[in-house]
């Protein structure tokens, strides 16, 4: 099936810093890459997805770009503020497999003001 | 605005009881999934169904079932339950066609076997 392999496991930044988070998958069919946002004790929400016919997509400070070639895509978060403290998980679904996603194993942004 | 609700957020059994976990969604989802989420371990899928009756196994199947008799109502069992299924589980669901589109979770239910 599906591996997906997110780094880093753990991101610490300044607030007003860049945070990128990166991830690699296997299956070249690939075709959905979502990430989503868990806030403490909080259910995962979607924040930003991706689907293979885009190379990159934006939304106010958070960006996702997709390079197909190499299997791998990023999530790029501008000028970081507190509250994007959380875990941020990347997923792929591989078209023809079914219904499910595969997540990566997560990163734990931490943003000090 | 999509609601997806689980039975109960905290959850103390012992070993070898059977434990069953609900999950309700009302969105009219064709799709319904169970995951574990472990620390260090990311999101794990447990089983997905995609239709009242219908089940498939998903990453980490064993020690597990699951029922789906209604379309809003995907239930996790735990036949006997064991000390290392102690974890965090959460129910999504999402739309047909699913796989690429949101998934919508629940709040969660942490369970601890004793």
């Amino acid at each position: 099936g599906e591996n997906v392999e997110q780094h880093p496991s753990t991101l610490s930044v300044q607030e007003g810093d860049s945070a990128v988070i990166k991830c690699t998958y296997s299956d070249s069919a690939s075709n959905y890459f979502p990430w989503y946002k868990q806030e403490l004790g909080k259910r995962p929400q979607l924040i930003i997805d991706i689907r293979s016919n885009v190379g990159e997509k934006k939304d106010q400070r958070i960006a996702v770009t997709l390079n197909k070639t190499a299997k791998h895509f990023s999530l790029h978060i501008t000028e970081t503020q507190p509250e994007d403290s959380a875990v941020y998980f990347c997923a792929a679904h591989l078209m023809d497999s079914g219904y499910a996603l595969n997540f990566g194993k997560g990163t734990s942004l931490l943003v000090t003001p | 605005d999509v609601k997806v609700t689980q039975s109960s957020r905290y959850l103390v059994k012992r070993t070898g009881e059977k434990v069953f976990l609900e999950c309700v969604q009302d969105m009219d989802h064709e799709n319904m999934f169970w995951y574990r989420q472990d620390p260090g371990l990311g999101l794990r899928l447990i089983y997905f169904s995609y239709d009242v009756k219908m089940k498939e196994k998903g990453d980490i199947p064993e020690g597990y079932s699951v029922s789906r008799e209604k379309k809003e109502r995907f239930s996790l069992i735990l036949e006997s339950a064991s000390t290392n299924q102690t974890s965090m589980y959460l129910c999504a669901s999402c739309p047909y066609p699913a796989g690429d589109d949101e998934q919508f979770f629940g709040p969660g239910t942490r369970l601890t076997v004793l």
